[in-house]
């Protein structure tokens, strides 16, 4: 069973760059699973931000893609987000998941537990 | 505002059945897209309830079903019980622009 741990700094400043990281264990990030990002404002609901396959291959929101990076570390099994420019509105609960989907809609099988990221001076 | 419109709340007493719509457009469901539904309870993790239209997971109760048709979906939840109340967001994919996984606005389910 796959499991999935976000980390991370949970403030991040104004106009500056969110960066989280998801670490997967109980599976390879090898594996054939599609490995995404998924976002959920206070009080609000969820925000698909984007996914990548460990060839390194992506694809993102068009809402957000001029901002996000996705990349993933076979090394660390592990993978990453990074947001720039960020604002309040950016405020949110992060959430990476695994899907082994191969067509669209991918559904989401593992979630990781989500961790706070607040956009404030 | 969301691309898949779901009503903002349901509610139902206990034992009753109570159905969420999940409104699309011809980019996204009435493209043939499947949706999936998942359960989110308060405080906790997404959990997936339903993929591809009408299939559980293992572990999900029958009580839970899904169908599609044309541009919409819909989750059915019979014998309402109390551990039902949580939210529910339904899920597909969306081929404008670039193309995007999109989800519902989400709808709560209140157990009267």
């Amino acid at each position: 069973q796959v499991q999935l741990q976000e980390s991370g700094p949970g403030l991040v400043k104004p106009s500056g760059t969110l960066s989280l990281t998801c670490a997967v264990s109980g599976g390879s990030i090898s594996s054939s699973n599609w490995w995404s990002w998924v976002r959920q404002p206070p009080g609000k609901g969820l925000e698909w931000i984007g996914e990548i396959y460990h060839s390194g291959s992506t694809n993102y929101n068009p809402s957000l893609m001029s901002r996000v990076t996705i990349s993933v570390d076979k090394s660390k099994n592990q993978f990453s987000l990074k947001l720039s420019s960020v604002t309040a509105t950016d405020t949110a609960v992060y959430f990476c998941g695994a899907s082994g989907s191969y067509y669209h809609p991918r559904h989401f099988d593992f979630w990781g537990q989500g961790t706070m990221v607040t956009v404030s001076s | 505002q969301s691309v898949l419109t779901q009503p903002p709340s349901v509610s139902g007493a206990p034992g009753q059945r109570v159905t969420i719509s999940c409104t699309g457009s011809g980019s996204n469901i009435g493209a043939s897209f499947d949706v999936h539904w998942y359960q989110q309870l308060p405080g906790t993790v997404p959990k997936l309830l339903i993929y591809g239209n009408n299939n559980r997971p293992s572990g999900v109760p029958d009580r839970f079903s899904g169908s599609k048709s044309g541009t919409s979906a819909s989750l059915a939840i019979t014998g309402l019980q109390a551990e039902d109340e949580a939210d529910y967001y339904c899920q597909s994919y969306d081929n404008n622009l670039s193309g995007s996984e999109v989800f519902g606005g989400g709808t709560q389910l209140t157990v009267l």
